[in-house]
């Protein structure tokens, strides 16, 4: 079945200590995106990718950055982790952007920061 | 500023229940609403797109709903196994381009 993997599921990491977090699609996407989810809270888009054209929103902090070295692989890089970015992070994919098709989204990583 | 506001925050129903749940807008222009199941601890589950205003699609016992101004999921005779929230998210014409911008979700709760 054509999906949008994530890895790990779980990921623990150390105030300030360097995280990557992974994310393939079987979908042949042309778009991937990245997406923090708090507790009770609505997904908030980071970023996105539309082939290796890099989108950034605009209130997404320098600490977060993302790699599409493939049209199958993400990867979200946090540098300096604080206790605020411990959450949920979606990868989702669509065909395009803009042209009303559905996000699919992948099971996501939990991150905890100790 | 565009925004989407779900109610209620959550709802408990017994099995056999019916009840709708609701999704507010206020864009700019409408390109799509997004209806999503989400379970705890895993990623959103794409269930209906709508367009237009008077557009209904269907998928066992849900049915969404929309008019210029908001959108329904009605839920017709729940079970136990629909428990989860649910996210609307709207895509909006001319804005970020991809971007969903969702709702805080309705929590359901069914008990059998």
């Amino acid at each position: 079945d054509a999906m949008v993997i994530q890895n790990p599921r779980y990921q623990v990491t150390q105030f300030g200590k360097p995280v990557t977090l992974s994310c393939s699609q079987t979908l042949n996407h042309n778009v991937m995106y990245w997406y923090q989810q708090k507790s009770s809270q609505a997904p908030k888009l980071l970023f996105h990718y539309y082939d290796k054209d890099f989108n950034n929103e605009a209130d997404t902090p320098d600490n977060f950055q993302s790699r599409r070295p493939n049209t199958s692989f993400c990867f979200l890089d946090i540098r300096s982790p604080g206790l605020g970015d411990a959450a949920m992070y979606l990868c989702a994919t669509s065909r395009v952007t803009g042209g009303g098709d559905e996000q699919f989204f992948g099971p996501g990583t939990r991150l905890t920061v100790l | 500023e565009d925004q989407v506001t779900q109610s209620p925050e959550a709802l408990r129903l017994q099995e056999g229940e019916s009840s709708s749940l609701n999704c507010s807008y206020t864009v700019s222009g409408l390109r799509g609403l997004f209806w999503y199941r989400q379970d705890p601890g895993k990623g959103p589950e794409f269930l209906f797109t709508l367009y237009s205003a008077g557009e209904e699609k269907e998928k066992e016992r849900l049915k969404a709903t929309l008019t210029k101004k908001e959108s329904f999921l009605h839920i017709t005779a729940p079970k136990p196994e629909d428990s989860a929230t649910y996210l609307c998210a709207v895509q909006v014409k001319g804005g970020s381009q991809g971007n969903l911008i969702f709702g805080k979700g309705t929590k359901l709760s069914v008990k059998p």
